[in-house]
């Protein structure tokens, strides 16, 4: 089946701790991003990857930092996380310029106290 | 920079009735992609309807379809026959074909609009 996973799918953490909340796809998409979804905010970009070491900021990248090694694969790491990172991210994939649709990965809710 | 902006934050219809929820955007661009998501409790972003920005006609899937108004920069969603299933969050969003665009073909999103459905 294709799809995207993200792990893990909830997290409560304490300001400072790094962690790694991990995205992957199986379906050879070059295209992936993590998205941030807060109230009344919608949902913006962190980072984006075009392809395999290839990485950018997106909207909202503070705070934060991604890798590319393998194509699958995209983790979203926060160093030093504080309360304001408190939030629900999302990993999407796509074909790139080939592929319309961005598949999404179901959420991480992450808490940071 | 593109903008999306969905004016409703919250609606209401009653079951099996009818309800369209705005949404608009700015842009240079003229070729792009606009999509609207739907959000449910489960918090699962699911593709509503998509819509290519060349095509003059309106998308349609089953009970959703769009009116798209390229020139006024509007891509309202048209619910019919609403069902209690269709209760969400909707998302309005753009994306560039051209791959220079925010993100580099990443979505820029509206603020949602949270669809209340009345038994």
């Amino acid at each position: 089946e294709a799809q995207v996973t993200q792990n893990p799918r909830y997290l409560i953490t304490v300001t400072g701790k790094k962690l790694t909340v991990t995205c992957s796809q199986n379906m050879n998409h070059e295209y992936m991003s993590w998205y941030r979804q807060d109230p009344g905010l919608g949902l913006r970009q962190i980072y984006y990857s075009m392809n395999v070491e290839v990485t950018d900021k997106g909207d909202v990248p503070e705070g934060y930092k991604v890798s590319r090694k393998e194509k699958r694969n995209f983790p979203l790491i926060l160093e030093s996380p504080s309360p304001n990172q408190t939030s629900l991210y999302f990993c999407a994939s796509s074909l790139g310029l080939a592929g319309v649709e961005q598949y999404f990965g179901p959420g991480t809710r992450l808490t940071v106290t | 920079a593109q903008t999306v902006t969905q004016s409703q934050p919250e609606m209401s219809v009653q079951e099996a009735e009818t309800v369209t929820l705005s949404c608009t955007y700015d842009t240079s661009e003229s070729d792009y992609y606009l999509f609207w998501y739907k959000q449910p409790p489960s918090r699962q972003m699911i593709l509503v309807i998509r819509q290519e920005a060349y095509k003059q006609q309106n998308a349609t899937e089953n009970r959703f379809s769009v009116n798209f108004q390229k020139a006024a920069k509007s891509f309202s969603l048209k619910i019919s026959d609403s069902q209690l299933g269709d209760a969400a969050m909707y998302f309005c969003a753009y994306r560039s074909a051209t791959g220079t665009g925010g993100g580099a073909d990443g979505l820029t999103f509206g603020k949602g609009t949270h669809l209340i459905i009345q038994p």
